[in-house]
């Protein structure tokens, strides 16, 4: 059984600074990866998705790598700015199209 | 291009009452899959649907059921409700035949009392 965990469950930083958000799964076996980002009370936005071929993708201030050997994904934020704060998860889907999510990084960005 | 579209957005029911949720994917989209997101259990997948049939499901008990149309609109259904079902159900959809890059509504906020 597929297990996704997030660390670290909560960050809080200063404006400005880079962070990184980790992703892990146990069973490598997976067809892609996708970060997303969640607002209170509100859906899910896709961020990124990477193919299990694929080793990252990149959008604007937001970078995600993929390492299926040791069952890891990591999102690159640089700049952080207030309006990044959000919760941010991440999903693994396999070949059969069942996707398992993390619980989620909650990231504070202060001014 | 419209989004998914998640209705009704906010309900409120009492135990043992049922409660009816609808979603319409994206257009040209053909799989919908459910989830359940709580505060204790985070986002636990229900069961997905691509061409009206049930592709894959989660470990939810039969109280939880679905269906899906042949213009893709998915609905999908808790009969006898409990407290404990008290969520945000989150709908995604996704283009293609196999695992693609889904795409979610802003969920529909139940609360069983």
């Amino acid at each position: 059984k597929q297990e996704v965990t997030q660390i670290p469950a909560a960050l809080s930083v200063p404006e400005g600074e880079n962070l990184v958000l980790n992703c892990s799964f146990t069973d490598s076996a997976i067809y892609n990866l996708q970060w997303f980002r969640q607002d209170p009370g509100k859906g899910l936005t896709s961020l990124l998705l990477i193919q299990s071929s694929q080793r990252e993708q990149t959008s604007g201030r937001l970078n995600a790598s993929l390492d299926k050997s040791s069952g890891r994904s990591t999102l690159y934020i640089a700049a952080s700015q207030p309006g990044d704060s959000a919760t941010y998860l991440c999903a693994a889907t396999t070949n059969a199209g069942k996707s398992t999510f993390g619980d989620g990084t909650t990231l504070t960005v202060k001014p | 291009k419209a989004g998914v579209t998640q209705t009704p957005r906010y309900l409120i029911k009492t135990r043992g009452q049922q409660v009816t949720l609808s979603c319409s994917p994206i257009s040209g989209h053909r799989s919908v899959s459910w989830y359940q997101q709580t505060p204790g259990q985070g986002l636990q997948f229900l069961f997905e649907y691509f061409s009206e049939t049930q592709r894959n499901k989660g470990n939810f008990p039969g109280r939880f059921s679905g269906r899906q149309f042949s213009n893709s609109r998915s609905e999908m259904n808790v009969s006898t409700l409990e407290l404990g079902d008290s969520a945000l159900y989150l709908c995604a959809s996704s283009r293609d035949g196999g695992p693609g890059e889904l795409f979610f509504g802003e969920g529909s906020r139940l609360t069983v009392l």
